[in-house]
């Protein structure tokens, strides 16, 4: 199976801040990797799919990067609803896998 | 737009059979562009992928519980379902429902989900 990390978790930010989360993969996985933000109780939300295409209606202040191995998710002046935990998604091998998610909190 | 929302029994013995259902609206299950897949997360932990199918019966299922779930459609109801056999306290967990697109040159992705259901396994 293909083991997603996530860095940091938790993450401690401020409204306004610039948040950076990044997302790992145990093997190449090109692009196919996903990014959901998920708020408690609440099931997740999908973000960003192909490592960088923003779902229509997602707020511009989110971006994604990377190929490979190495993912980013950057959210730009960080707004009160954006505190949340943040899951990246491998689709490039089933099983899928899911990361342990990144808690962003105050 | 789509919804889907997840039905079942909320407690299970443990050995016997955990099973939910999907129901789909605002879409089709029968769509050719979509997969359906079970995803469920543990109180506190990761979310983990259970499998999906597609309308037409193809099923994938995570190896680690292949040997005790099983995935089906009804399209004349636009709903899916999922068993999963033998449980333990290790099954109890929130469990979604969701879309899943054909895969494309830069993979697939779960859009939209359902809300969730809590299922503990508990005597």
């Amino acid at each position: 199976d293909i083991q997603m990390t996530q860095s940091p978790s938790p993450l401690s930010a401020s409204v306004g801040e610039r948040v950076t989360i990044t997302c790992r993969a145990s093997q190449n996985i090109d692009s196919y990797l996903n990014w959901y933000q998920q708020k408690p109780g609440k099931a997740p939300k999908l973000l960003i799919y192909g490592a960088i295409n923003l779902k229509d209606g997602v707020p511009s202040r989110f971006s994604g990067s990377g190929s490979g191995t190495d993912f980013t998710l950057t959210i730009e002046n960080l707004q009160p609803e954006d505190f949340a935990i943040y899951h990246c998604q491998q689709s490039y091998r089933t099983p899928r896998t899911f990361g342990p998610g990144t808690e962003v909190d105050v | 737009q789509v919804q889907l929302q997840e039905s079942g029994p909320r407690l299970v013995r443990p050995s016997e059979t955990l099973s939910l259902t999907c129901s789909v609206s605002g879409g089709f299950i029968s769509d050719p562009e979509f997969y359906w897949a079970w995803i469920r997360q543990p109180t506190g932990k990761g979310l983990e992928w259970i499998g999906s199918i597609y309308y037409r019966g193809t099923t994938y299922y995570n190896p680690t519980l292949r040997s005790r779930v099983t995935m089906s459609v009804d399209t004349s109801k636009d709903q899916f379902s999922l068993r999963l056999t033998s449980v333990t306290a290790a099954d109890t967990a929130l469990y979604f429902c969701a879309r899943r697109s054909l895969a494309t040159d830069i993979g697939n992705w779960y859009d939209p989900w359902g809300q969730g259901i809590l299922v503990s396994v508990s005597s």
